[in-house]
Order: C-alpha cells, then structure tokens, then sequence
C-alpha cells in the first residue's frame, strides 16, 4: 500500500514550458485535491475533484488544469510556466469529504 | 467564504510546558475542523479532526484540540511539550455541503519551536 505517490519529485522548467505533475493513489479515494504550498501562504487549494469524470476549480486555479479519468490518477498540467508557479506541490486524497487527506510528499517545482 | 487563520506565526516553548497553537475560522453552517503537521521535506500527516460531538477532541501523539462554535476557534493543545514536536502545524476547515463536495481550505501555518 504505497498512499499517494508523487512524480517528479524535483523540475525545473523554463518560462513558456509545459509539464505535467502526475498523482497516483491506491487506497480507492474518491477525493483529490491539489495544493501549492508558498512560504507565509499556507496551502493553497489549485483543483480538486469529487470522483472520476468529476474536477472543480479551488481558489488558484489560473494557469492549471487538471483531469480526473480514473479513481487511482489525478494529474496536473502547467499549460505554460511562469516564474510565479514556482513552489511546493502536493497531491492529497481522501476516502470522503469528511474524512482525513492523505498527503504525496510533494513536488518541487522552480520554474527559470 | 470559507477561510482559516492561524494568527501566530511562530510558537516558542519550553520542553515540558503546555502548548497552543491558535486557530479561528469562518464557514457557512456546521465546518469540519481539521490540523495537520508538516516535517521538514515531508508531506502533511493529519493529527486530528472534529466532525460532532464532543467539543474536545483527541489525536495522535498527545495532541488535542478544543471546538469552540461561539467563538469560531479550533485550538491545538499539547500538556507537555516535547522537542520532537517542533514542526509546522496547519489549521484546516471545509464547509459541510450536500454530496461528496466541499473544498479543505488551510491556514497559513504555524511554526512550533520547542527548546530543551
């Protein structure tokens, strides 16, 4: 049972590049969310999604996209990086929306 | 809105002292109430949560956390700290809403330094 697994775990990427952070899960969760985490700022929530077929926008969303064709994936895609998209990614999941997430260890992004 | 703060940036306190780490937030209806501690190059662990019922709720390694609905506050307790609780600790909420939905909104953090 290997929880949520992040890939990769470090990228640097020039301005106008486009990648994509992968996500797996594998304890069955219909909740996925990903945050960025900045310094001073907290986690901050990018997308997220309810289940399969399923995503919605959280407070960050510009410049991000995501799609969610499977229980076990959620990945995100930086359509064309900016400077201002460097930081700490981290996928989480969960059973409900009530219950505890489950945290990736993350993913460090330094865009040049 | 939904949101969270979390007004210390920092917590400094002696090893074997009692702790608190403050967080009051802002939800529409009953909230689900969450904190979280974050290690250094780590993801988050979650600690403990509040859903109903008791307004004290206990969690891992000693930690508990006090639900106060007048006050909208969610405080994070420890009666005898210990070094290896220094880390960043999050405060986190999300609305209760029809269906599976709701987004888990987090503070800012709040760094716990515990001294010998």
């Amino acid at each position: 049972n290997a929880g949520v697994t992040q890939t990769p775990k470090f990228q640097v990427l020039k301005t106008g590049q486009s990648m994509t952070l992968q996500c797996a899960q594998d304890m069955n969760h219909e909740y996925m969310s990903w945050y960025r985490q900045d310094p001073g700022m907290g986690l901050r929530l990018i997308h997220y999604s309810v289940g399969a077929g399923i995503t919605d926008q959280g407070e960050v969303p510009n410049g991000y996209n995501v799609s969610r064709s499977t229980t076990e994936d959620f990945p995100l895609r930086l359509l064309s990086a900016a400077p201002s998209q460097t930081s700490v990614y981290f996928c989480a999941s969960s059973y409900s929306a009530g219950q505890p997430q489950h945290f990736g260890d993350g993913t460090r992004l330094s865009i040049l | 809105a939904q949101s969270v703060a979390q007004p210390e940036d920092q917590v400094n306190v002696a090893e074997g002292n009692p702790l608190t780490v403050k967080c009051t937030y802002s939800v529409s209806g009953n909230p689900y109430l969450f904190w979280y501690v974050q290690y250094p190059n780590r993801g988050l662990q979650f600690l403990l949560k509040y859903i109903t019922g008791d307004n004290l709720v206990k969690g891992s390694y000693g930690f508990e956390a006090e639900f106060n609905k007048s006050q909208t506050s969610f405080h994070l307790k420890k009666p005898s700290a210990l070094v290896s609780d220094s880390a960043l600790y999050f405060c986190a909420v999300r609305a209760r809403v029809s269906g599976n939905t709701g987004k888990l909104i987090f503070g800012q953090g709040t760094t716990l330094q515990v001294k010998p």
